[in-house]
């Protein structure tokens, strides 16, 4: 069983929808939970970061940590087009913050 | 205000030969890490450095694959003696020090080896 599951879609809406995506993991010591957007053949880019149990809103995405049931997810309010990646969410602090630990990543499509 | 930066951006390597693939982390940061991301996996973690210093490389083979980062110049990641199984896409990231859950990714190295 892998540490950290995401499904990988691909999953499509329309644009302005909201997208809920997600990832459970299996390691309690987890403590500092991220989400990166990476568009095709690009790095990964932060976008939220959240430290421990909680909710954290920018702009248009929200992220939520629930450690008791080992979940967290990202929103996306008003999806656009330019939203369509693949989000990749990561997570640390068993024992070293320095070493993520990271999801396979959900595909985004968003249409016209 | 360059981010983290990576080259080359595309090697192709014949197996047997080696691989230098180099980073340079973002501005002020101090701390440079290493992920590998195979095919339709997700990204894996190989390396932690620190100027002059190998903090974790737990997640490095045993063999063929060394890091480094030198007091001067950008961190290196070399693999001799690549085989096929060593394509992939790797990434360098950077961050501050005291601040190493935020990981700031550079654009990627994708190693070909043919």
């Amino acid at each position: 069983q892998k540490e950290v599951e995401q499904d990988p879609g691909p999953l499509s809406v329309p644009e302005g929808a909201i997208v809920s995506l997600n990832c459970t993991y299996s390691n309690s010591a987890f403590q500092y939970f991220m989400w990166y957007r990476q568009y095709s053949r690009k790095g990964p880019e932060l976008l939220m970061y959240t430290y421990s149990s909680g909710n954290k809103e920018d702009g248009r995405f929200t992220a939520q940590v629930d450690k008791s049931s080992k979940y967290i997810s990202l929103f996306i309010r008003d999806s656009q087009p330019s939203d369509s990646a693949t989000y990749l969410c990561a997570m640390s602090g068993a024992g070293t913050a320095s070493k993520l630990t990271f999801g396979t990543g959900t595909r985004l499509q968003v249409t016209l | 205000n360059a981010g983290v930066m990576q080259n080359p951006r595309h090697l192709v390597r014949r197996r047997g030969q080696e691989a230098r693939l180099r980073c340079s982390p973002m501005k002020g940061h101090s701390h440079v890490y290493w992920y590998r991301q195979l095919p339709e996996e997700g990204l894996k973690f190989m390396v932690y450095l620190q100027k002059e210093n190998i903090i974790d490389e737990s997640g490095m083979p045993k063999e063929r694959f060394s890091a480094e980062f030198p007091k001067e110049g950008p961190s290196i990641l070399r693999i001799q003696q690549v085989v096929r199984g060593d394509s992939a896409a790797y990434f360098c990231a950077s961050s501050p020090a005291g601040a190493e859950e935020t990981q700031y990714f550079g654009p990627g190295t994708r190693l070909l080896v043919l």
